[in-house]
């Protein structure tokens, strides 16, 4: 079974500086995507990035990016120029090939942003 | 309307009493899918809907969990003989359902709290 490992419970940053998050994930799966949730206070969820696996390049979504290591089965998230409206509950997600939006996520990490 | 809606917002019962659950998702989309979030944890997939076929329910937890979906729009999630373990966040999804990897859009859940 695929799962997905969140090691940071809580993440801090101050306004305008960059954080990472990290996530791992396990899968003997060749074909699969990845994806970064954002959980607002209002509990609905908003994609932030997502990441085929057989792409080598990272994705980017304006201050949003990816490290997507294949090898390490690692997948970070990068938010540069850190925002008040970025503070959130942060999910990681995994989805097989033919699992059609059967996600499976992390634990999650809840991100402060510090004025 | 224009994103996907769930009712109620927030329910309290009494454990063994039964609860529904309402989605409505964004017109024309073909896939639905239910969630649950529990205190602290990532989303766990329940229940998936494609068009006419028949429902993928292998996230049900038991078979006290049930939910179908009428006319191929709106889905009513139940939970018979509720138990405090329910307790939860359940949120549903919806997509256009015509290809992998799609973004899903998420409604903002209904908050269950079990007595």
């Amino acid at each position: 079974a695929q799962t997905v490992t969140q090691s940071q419970p809580e993440m801090s940053v101050q306004e305008a500086e960059t954080v990472t998050l990290s996530c791992t994930y396990d899968t003997s799966e060749s074909d699969y995507y990845l994806f970064w949730y954002k959980q607002p206070p209002s509990r609905q969820m908003i994609l932030v990035i997502r990441q085929e696996a057989y792409k080598q390049q990272n994705a980017t979504e304006n201050r949003f990016s990816v490290n997507f290591q294949k090898a390490a089965k690692s997948f970070s998230l990068k938010i540069s120029d850190s925002q008040l409206g970025d503070a959130a509950m942060y999910f990681c997600a995994y989805e097989r090939g033919t699992s059609y939006g059967k996600l499976t996520f992390g634990q999650g990490t809840i991100l402060t942003v510090h004025p | 309307g224009a994103g996907v809606s769930q009712s109620p917002s927030n329910k309290v019962t009494e454990k063994g009493k039964d609860v529904e659950l309402r989605c409505d998702p964004i017109s024309g989309h073909t896939a639905l899918y239910w969630y649950r979030q529990s205190l602290g944890q990532g989303l766990e997939f329940l229940i998936y809907f494609q068009g006419n076929s028949a429902p993928d329910k292998s996230g049900l937890p038991s078979d006290r969990f049930s939910a179908e979906r009428t006319g191929g729009s709106v889905s009513t999630l139940t939970i018979q003989r509720t138990q405090q373990e329910d307790s939860a966040v359940y949120l549903c999804a919806s997509s256009l359902g015509d290809r992998q990897y799609e973004k899903l859009f998420f409604g903002s859940g209904t908050q269950l709290s079990v007595l």
